[in-house]
């Protein structure tokens, strides 16, 4: 399974962009990018995935490199309610009717927002 | 509300007990997966069902077990427990093109 590399902890103030940087140097040309993050007491929860192009939707917008070997996560305005553990992990888009997924997490990235 | 519901909430049992935790998927979704969570560290892959079959295995250990009903319900059993099983314990469900639904998790203590 290709595995990911993200920073432990980052911080940010509020109100202001928040770049979330993961690596993913094996990545194979059949992997989607997901991006999840959890909560305080609560379980993760979808932000958004990628293949190739760079996606936007209305919790944040995933930029991917061109060589695909890192992404980042960009919250536009982060509030206080953003912070949480940010997880980038890799799923094989292949076999969608097989339901063979392994959604390997590692131990991403923890978020504080300064008020 | 994701719409992936975990019984119970909360488990506090003996060493040496075994429980049953239950998950309901999403209407839909075929595909569930098990993860454990023990404190401050992140989510461990156990097993993947999908359709009632076993799909994809993690680092599950022998004490522990799982099933699918034919209602795509789940079951995670896990026997003799020992204190380093307390964690919280997450399911979540996924269809064939869509991301991973998590439930809200069991916490399971163990005395």
């Amino acid at each position: 399974d290709a595995k990911t590399t993200q920073p432990n902890s980052m911080e940010s103030n509020e109100e202001e962009p928040v770049h979330l940087p993961c690596n993913h140097s094996t990545i194979s040309g059949t992997d989607y990018i997901h991006w999840y993050r959890q909560l305080p007491s609560q379980g993760p929860e979808y932000v958004i995935h990628g293949l190739t192009s760079n996606v936007n939707n209305r919790m944040a917008s995933l930029a991917i490199a061109e060589d695909r070997k890192s992404s980042t996560l960009i919250l536009h305005r982060a509030t206080l309610r953003d912070a949480a553990v940010y997880y980038c992990i890799l799923r094989d888009v292949r076999g969608p009717t097989s339901g063979t997924y392994k959604y390997i997490f590692g131990t991403g990235t923890r978020l504080k927002v300064l008020a | 509300d994701s719409g992936v519901t975990q019984t119970p909430k909360h488990l506090i049992t003996a060493t040496g007990q075994r429980v049953t935790l239950r998950c309901s998927p999403r209407s839909g979704d075929l595909s569930v997966y098990w993860y454990q969570q023990s404190l401050d560290q992140g989510l461990q892959f156990l097993i993947q069902y999908y359709n009632g079959e076993e799909r994809a295995k993690g680092n599950i250990l022998e004490r522990f077990s799982a099933q699918q009903f034919p209602d795509l319900h789940s079951e995670l059993n896990l026997s003799s427990l020992e204190l380093g099983d307390s964690a919280l314990y997450f399911c979540a469900s996924a269809g064939a093109n869509s991301p991973l639904h998590f439930g809200n998790g069991t916490r399971l203590t163990v005395t």
